[in-house]
């Protein structure tokens, strides 16, 4: 099965400067890579998705690549606000055309205004 | 568009005692989901709907755990008997899954707010 390593698991950074967050998959056949905010006590929100025909997608200042070769996809926020403060989750979908998506374990993000 | 609904968003038990979440998905969107969240973890996925079939329950513990979606709308998960080790945020999602089954591109899950569950 599929398996998502997410890290660092912990991230500060300086409000105005860039926050990158990592994930590895195992499946070569996932082709759908989703992040999720979280704050505390709330639910999960989509905040950006990638599929595998593409290598890079950005909208306004989140953007996430893609490198199928090395099983890898980041998360990179820049210019980041204090409303940025939350936990990130990647996903990757099990399989390919499976519905099953797994979850990184998640990175606390910190932006110290 | 109003999204998933949840509820209750908090239930407190003693072990050994039935309890049941509810979960109202998106209008329209005929895949659901079930995950179980631990502290200080991602989403777990316990169980999928299409439609009313599961069709993906491999990591549902059924010693304890069942889930209907009858009607291919509204969703129960419920636990019985709960164990110390139950406690978590139940959370509910739903998308809109186009082909069939096996060839259907992933589409975006929504979340809904999720049931806190303390297990005393």
């Amino acid at each position: 099965g599929e398996n998502v390593e997410q890290h660092p698991s912990t991230l500060s950074v300086q409000e105005g400067d860039s926050a990158v967050i990592k994930c590895t998959y195992s499946d070569s056949a996932s082709n759908y890579f989703p992040w999720y905010k979280q704050e505390l006590g709330k639910r999960p929100q989509l905040i950006i998705d990638i599929r595998s025909n593409v290598g890079e997608k950005k909208d306004q200042r989140i953007a996430v690549t893609l490198n199928k070769t090395a099983k890898h996809f980041s998360l990179h926020i820049t210019e980041t606000q204090p409303e940025d403060s939350a936990v990130y989750f990647c996903a990757a979908n099990q399989g390919g055309r499976s519905q099953k998506l797994v979850f990184g374990q998640g990175t606390r993000l910190t932006i110290n205004p | 568009e109003a999204g998933v609904v949840q509820s209750p968003r908090y239930k407190i038990i003693e072990k050994k005692q039935p309890v049941a979440f509810w979960c109202n998905p998106i209008s329209g969107h005929n895949t659901l989901y079930w995950y179980r969240q631990n502290l200080g973890q991602g989403p777990e996925l316990l169980i999928r709907y299409e439609n009313e079939e599961a069709v993906d329950d491999s990591q549902l513990p059924k010693d304890r755990f069942s889930a209907e979606r009858l009607k291919g709308v509204d969703s129960t998960l419920k636990i019985q008997p709960a164990e110390l080790g139950d406690s978590a945020v139940y959370l509910c999602a739903s998308s809109q899954i186009y082909g069939s089954r096996g060839f259907a591109e992933q589409e975006t899950q929504y979340f809904g707010p999720g049931t806190r569950l303390l297990v005393l």
